[in-house]
C-alpha cells in the first residue's frame, strides 16, 4: 500500500518548456511535502517543499502546487534546463514536527530534450 | 563544508557475511536516518535517531538488520547474515530536529551474491 503514488515513471520536455510534476498521496496525517532532484550515483538533494497551510510555494524556476481536498501536488519548473534531467521524488511526512522519517514516492525520471 | 559521508561507497559481499554500512552525519545535526532504495520497493525509511536515541524502527526488515548510533557523528548499519534480498542502495540521512529537511549522503551500494 504505497502512501505517495507518482504515476509517471518518466517525462519527456523540451527544454525551455514548462515540466510538470505530478504525485497523489493516500494518507490525511501528511502535513508537508517535499521534493527531492536526484542525480545517478548520488544522494537525493532536497528542491522545494510546501506546508498543508498553504496551496503554492514558489523558488525561481520551481513552484510547488498543494491540493489538499484532492490529495495531490505537482512540481512545475519553467523554463526546463538540460541540467533539470534527473529522477524526481516526492516525499511527505506528518505532524511530529521535523524529525521524522519521510515516506517517499518511487520518483519520476525527467528527461529534458535539447 | 562536508556533507553526509557513507562508507564503503560500493560493498559486494556474499551470502551468510556480516555487512557494516558507516555514516557521519553532518556536524551539528541531531537527526539520523537510514533509507533503503531497491527497483521494487522504492525509497524507503528503515530506521531514525533523534539525539542519538533510537526513535523508530518498523521499517527494518528483519532482525538480521541492526542500527546504532554510539554517538552524534557516528552511526551503523548492519546486516547479519546477508542474503541476496539485502541488495540494494542504502542512504543514510542527517537534519536538525526541528526541520523537516534531510541531506542524503551519497549512498552505498551493497551486492550480495
Amino acid at each position: 500500500d504505497q502512501q505517495v503514488k507518482q504515476n509517471s515513471p518518466s517525462l519527456s520536455v523540451q527544454e525551455g518548456r514548462i515540466s510538470i510534476l505530478n504525485c497523489d498521496y493516500t494518507n490525511s496525517m501528511f502535513d508537508y511535502f517535499l521534493w527531492y532532484k536526484k542525480y545517478p550515483a548520488e544522494g537525493p538533494t532536497f528542491l522545494i517543499s510546501i506546508s498543508s497551510i498553504k496551496d503554492k510555494n514558489e523558488d525561481g524556476r520551481f513552484t510547488v502546487f498543494l491540493n489538499k481536498s484532492a490529495k495531490h501536488l505537482s512540481l512545475h519548473i519553467v523554463p526546463s534546463q538540460p541540467g533539470d534531467s534527473a529522477v524526481y521524488f516526492c516525499a511527505a511526512t506528518g505532524s511530529g514536527g521535523g524529525a521524522d522519517g519521510l515516506t517517499f514516492g518511487k520518483g519520476t525520471h525527467l528527461i529534458i530534450q535539447p | 563544508d562536508a556533507g553526509v559521508i557513507q562508507s564503503p561507497r560500493h560493498e559486494v559481499t556474499e551470502m551468510g557475511q556480516e555487512v557494516t554500512l558507516r555514516c557521519k552525519p553532518i556536524s551539528g545535526h541531531n537527526s539520523l536516518f537510514w533509507y533503503r532504495q531497491t527497483m521494487m520497493r522504492g525509497l524507503e525509511l528503515l530506521i531514525y535517531f533523534n539525539n542519538n536515541v533510537p526513535i523508530d524502527d518498523s521499517g527494518m526488515p528483519e532482525d538480521r538488520f541492526s542500527a546504532k548510533m554510539p554517538n552524534a557523528s557516528f552511526s551503523t548499519l548492519k546486516i547479519q547474515p546477508s542474503e541476496p534480498r539485502d541488495s540494494a542502495v542504502y542512504f543514510c540521512a542527517s537534519s536538525f530536529w526541528e526541520s523537516y529537511e534531510q541531506y542524503f549522503g551519497p549512498g552505498t551500494r551493497l551486492t550480495v551474491t
